[in-house]
């Protein structure tokens, strides 16, 4: 079966400070991958979406990046934290052959709070 | 792109019946997703409908109709574990999602 985990789980960080998420999908090959945020009493935000080692696509303009250095391996970055980066981060995988029509699978999020 | 809407908070007592309504405009759609998310977690999947007509699950259906993109999914018989917030959302290549009905259930 196939699993998703993300972390950490929990991270508070200085304003200015890196940020380094990481998200790994077990269980399958070659799945479309997906970071989103969630702000407080909010929807939940695109940010990346990937569907292939080293293809990434970004939904809006921020400092954070993201990168696919393996087949099951999604990570998220930023060189200098913002306050307004604080939130819920969740990766999410769905079947690359689903193609707009698989259910999206999430990890456990990552909650974010920069001060 | 995507433009989705749905009531932002609904209220119901315990046992009773809640009907969250979503509009969407969206390009290359593929079928509409309604997911549950509780306080602090992730969301799970409720339901998918890809065709016109209501879907059935246990006490939770769902219903599309693509021409008047327009969905809505039915909470029944409503129990207290069922308070959290239901995220609308429309299908492409990409999944993207309203900003959620939260909904609470008093006994």
């Amino acid at each position: 079966s196939q699993t998703i985990h993300q972390w950490p789980a929990t991270l508070v960080q200085p304003v200015g400070s890196p940020l380094s998420l990481e998200c790994t999908v077990e269980g399958t090959s070659n799945p479309n991958l997906y970071w989103y945020r969630q702000a407080a009493g909010r929807g939940l935000q695109l940010l990346f979406y990937s569907v292939g080692i080293g293809q990434i696509s970004s939904e809006v303009p921020q400092n954070l990046s993201a990168s696919r250095p393996q087949d099951r391996q999604f990570i998220l970055s930023s060189k200098k934290l913002l306050l307004s980066d604080s939130g819920f981060y969740l990766c999410a995988w769905k079947d690359y052959r689903d193609y707009g029509t698989g259910e999206l699978f999430f990890g456990e999020g990552s909650r974010l709070t920069v001060l | 792109g995507q433009n989705i809407d749905q009531p932002t908070e609904m209220t119901a007592t315990e046992g009773a019946i809640v009907q969250i309504n979503c509009t969407y405009q969206t390009s290359g759609f593929n079928g509409l997703f309604w997911y549950q998310q509780h306080a602090g977690e992730a969301p799970t999947f409720l339901s998918y409908n890809v065709l016109d007509g209501l879907e059935e699950k246990g006490r939770f259906s769902s219903f599309l109709s693509r021409s008047k993109g327009y969905s809505y999914l039915l909470l029944k018989e409503l129990q207290m574990k069922d308070s959290a917030s239901y995220l609308c959302a429309p299908s492409g290549y990409k999944l993207s999602f309203g900003a959620g009905t939260t909904v609470t259930v008093r006994a």
